[in-house]
């Protein structure tokens, strides 16, 4: 089983602050992955990834921290502004034969909505 | 920067038709991809290109479907007889070979096939 799961259809935040958003997954094996975002009729754009080997990887605003006990990974934008409002989607290259190749497989998305 | 481009943006076709979306990958790209969004749900991987055949597809990817490399620089999808299920966004993406980061994807804008 190979998913990436992202549990919050939408998450609200105020300019400014912090937003914090969710992905789990299912297979431990995964040992890459990315985030993107997606405006309204236009397609994903790459953000930020992250290697299984590290726990951390920051760029500007966005860092993406990984919790490989949990399965966990998770995308902080500090701080939020408008104009990152927007559907941002993890994802994870599919493994097959214990090496991931190009085949993505994407979360359901998360829209963020940041507040002036 | 370079970028994906896609056309048309916005197809419509009647059920039974063939349709085919084209896509111009960026110039230094060995690797292309086809994927497919249905509204309301996840980012779907339809099939990956590299030296002109397929070297992944999906289990939606059918005899329905086929991929084409006509010549340097456009990366068509051919749907023969579209179906009412076909329709939604089509994203095309591209990358470098080799392992990640390098194959990080870049997306075109879609098209939005619709099937009456």
């Amino acid at each position: 089983d190979q998913q990436v799961k992202q549990n919050s259809p939408s998450l609200s935040v105020q300019e400014g602050r912090i937003s914090i958003l969710n992905c789990d997954y299912t297979n431990s094996m995964f040992d890459y992955f990315l985030w993107y975002k997606k405006y309204p009729a236009e397609g994903p754009t790459f953000l930020i990834s992250i290697s299984s080997i590290k726990d951390k990887n920051e760029d500007g605003r966005f860092t993406v921290f990984l919790n490989k006990s949990a399965k966990h990974l998770s995308l902080h934008i500090v701080p939020s502004q408008p104009g990152d409002s927007a559907v941002y989607f993890c994802a994870a290259p599919v493994l097959a034969g214990g090496t991931s190749y190009g085949k993505l497989t994407f979360g359901q998305g998360t829209i963020l909505t940041v507040h002036p | 920067e370079p970028e994906v481009t896609q056309t048309p943006s916005h197809q419509v076709t009647q059920m039974g038709q063939e349709v085919i979306l084209r896509c111009v990958p960026i110039s230094n790209h060995l690797y292309f991809y086809w994927y497919r969004q249905i509204l309301g749900q996840k980012v779907e991987f339809l099939v990956s290109f590299y030296n002109n055949e397929i070297s992944e597809k999906s289990e939606i990817f059918d005899d329905q479907f086929s991929v084409e490399r006509p010549d340097g620089s456009n990366f068509t999808l051919k749907i023969r007889s579209t179906k009412l299920e076909d329709s939604a966004m089509y994203f095309c993406a591209s990358s470098l070979p080799g392992a990640w980061p390098l194959r990080e994807q870049y997306f075109g804008p879609g098209t939005r096939l619709t099937v009456t």
